[in-house]
């Protein structure tokens, strides 16, 4: 069954940077795209970012382009989000997410989820 | 708000059947696949619809996806208490170059 593991969550204060990691395995992780979704407070769901399962693809949300960085090192199955200049508007449950198809990217078709990790980013 | 609309709240009473509705436009559901999950309290989000209306392993065919034009449907058939929750459309969007979620659907078994 293929696992999903965030961590680097926590309490922040606003401006301040975080990096989130994602552990994968139980699958061949170089095959896929990889995703972030966060859900806010009683809030739905939002796309933040995605990652092709080269690199060579990466893809932002409007609202943290040029503040967040997407990356992934296949040698280690791990997903990595960089996150600058937080925002308490960025408060939120961050779920690492795999693509479903290998080689795909973009469609938004994520057959496995983490169960999340928390950020707060108070002002 | 969401670029896909749905209605903030659905219910039904146990063995009844519930629609509900996801609406997009030119630069999403009209023109790509749409996507539909399952948020149970407590738990991640699970994939119920992929490409509009294929089940993956395990989904049970009580679940099913349709979709015309620039609008998507999820029907649930024969309700059951555990299906309360929140339900959520997506599809790629041309215009923001990626993927967009509807605001997601409060489904009450009554």
């Amino acid at each position: 069954e293929v696992q999903l593991v965030e961590s680097g969550g926590t309490l922040v204060q606003a401006g301040e940077s975080l990096r989130l990691s994602c552990a994968a395995s139980e699958f061949r992780f170089d095959d896929y795209a990889m995703h972030w979704v966060r859900q806010a407070p009683g809030k739905g769901l939002e796309w933040v970012s995605g990652i092709s399962w080269n690199g060579g693809t990466l893809g932002y949300a409007d609202s943290v382009r040029g503040r967040f960085t997407i990356s992934r090192d296949n040698a280690k199955s791990s997903l990595y989000l960089q996150m600058n200049s937080l925002r308490p508007a960025d408060t939120a449950l961050y779920y690492c997410t795999k693509q479903s198809f290998s080689g795909s990217y973009g469609q938004p078709s994520f057959d496995s989820w983490g169960q999340g990790t928390l950020v707060t980013v108070s002002s | 708000q969401s670029v896909l609309t749905q209605p903030p709240s659905a219910s039904g009473t146990p063995g009844q059947g519930v629609t509900i509705s996801c609406s997009g436009s030119s630069s999403n559901i009209a023109t790509n696949n749409v996507y539909w999950y399952q948020h149970l309290p407590g738990t991640a989000p699970k994939l119920l619809i992929y490409r509009n209306d294929q089940r993956p392993p395990g989904v049970p065919d009580r679940f099913s996806g349709s979709k015309s034009g620039t609008s998507a449907s999820l029907a649930i058939s024969g309700l059951r208490s555990e299906d309360e929750g929140d339900y959520y459309c997506a599809a790629w969007d041309d215009t923001l170059s990626g993927p967009v979620f509807g605001g997601g659907t409060k489904l009450t078994v009554l």
